[in-house]
């Protein structure tokens, strides 16, 4: 297993501005996945960080919008730029994949007004 | 591609009573599925996981899945709840090679004395 702190945990940001979300693992990981839960919603994963490459996004998400760092092996951010409400949701940060299932940090509750 | 469906979007129950939250997937390669709980304002937490052998798996908290190939189901249970247990329950799957975790919409199970 894997203890992920994300922080903040909430906030409440003005449109137009910017949020950087901080990720911090307890162990080297070659991977975290970044993911988004819109209210009411399940988990929509935006992109993958590996260390030392540009992220991947999914489909609908640019690099643009969510840009992200991976500066090295227990550590990334998420910046949700120029935000509107229709980005108010719950920013989740994750390791693993595969057999072993994923490990999350507590996420991020944004509120854009 | 993988998918999966989780029909109950909510489940309400007394205490003590037992509860089976269902769970279909679909996908035409060997996968890997898992059950997360997110209690209010936290991040997700694996419950269980099936990888292969004995189609039965107990997990935390008291919870157990059964994997049903053939009905191409993963549905999750407990014989007998607790207020505690009142939380969001996801459903997810990943192909064996892939790597991408895929999760359900969620089940809000709501246990009322």
């Amino acid at each position: 297993s894997a203890v992920i702190s994300q922080k903040p945990s909430r906030d409440i940001c003005q449109r137009g501005t910017s949020l950087t979300i901080q990720c911090q693992v307890d162990s080297q990981v070659t991977m975290m996945f970044w993911y988004r839960q819109q209210p009411g919603q399940s988990l929509t994963l935006i992109a993958t960080a590996n260390q030392g490459s540009e992220a991947t996004y999914e489909s609908g998400f640019v690099i643009d919008k969510f840009p992200i760092s991976r500066p090295n092996l227990t550590f990334s951010t998420l910046t949700v730029s120029n935000m509107s409400p229709e980005d108010s949701s719950i920013y989740l940060c994750s390791v693993g994949q595969g057999a072993h299932g994923a490990f999350f940090g507590q996420g991020t509750r944004l509120t854009v007004v | 591609a993988q998918s999966v469906t989780q029909l109950d979007s909510q489940v309400p129950v007394f205490e003590e009573a037992p509860v089976e939250l269902r769970c279909n997937y679909s996908s035409s390669v060997s996968v890997y599925l898992f059950w997360y709980v997110q209690y209010p304002n936290q991040g997700l937490q694996l419950l269980l996981k099936y990888l292969s052998g004995s189609t039965l798996v107990k997990g935390i908290n008291g919870f157990e899945a059964e994997f049903n190939k053939s009905q191409t189901s993963f549905h999750l249970r407990k014989p007998s709840v607790h207020i505690s247990d009142t939380a969001e329950y996801f459903c997810a799957v990943v192909n064996t090679g892939f790597q991408k975790l895929v999760f359900g919409t969620g089940t809000r199970l709501l246990v009322s004395p």
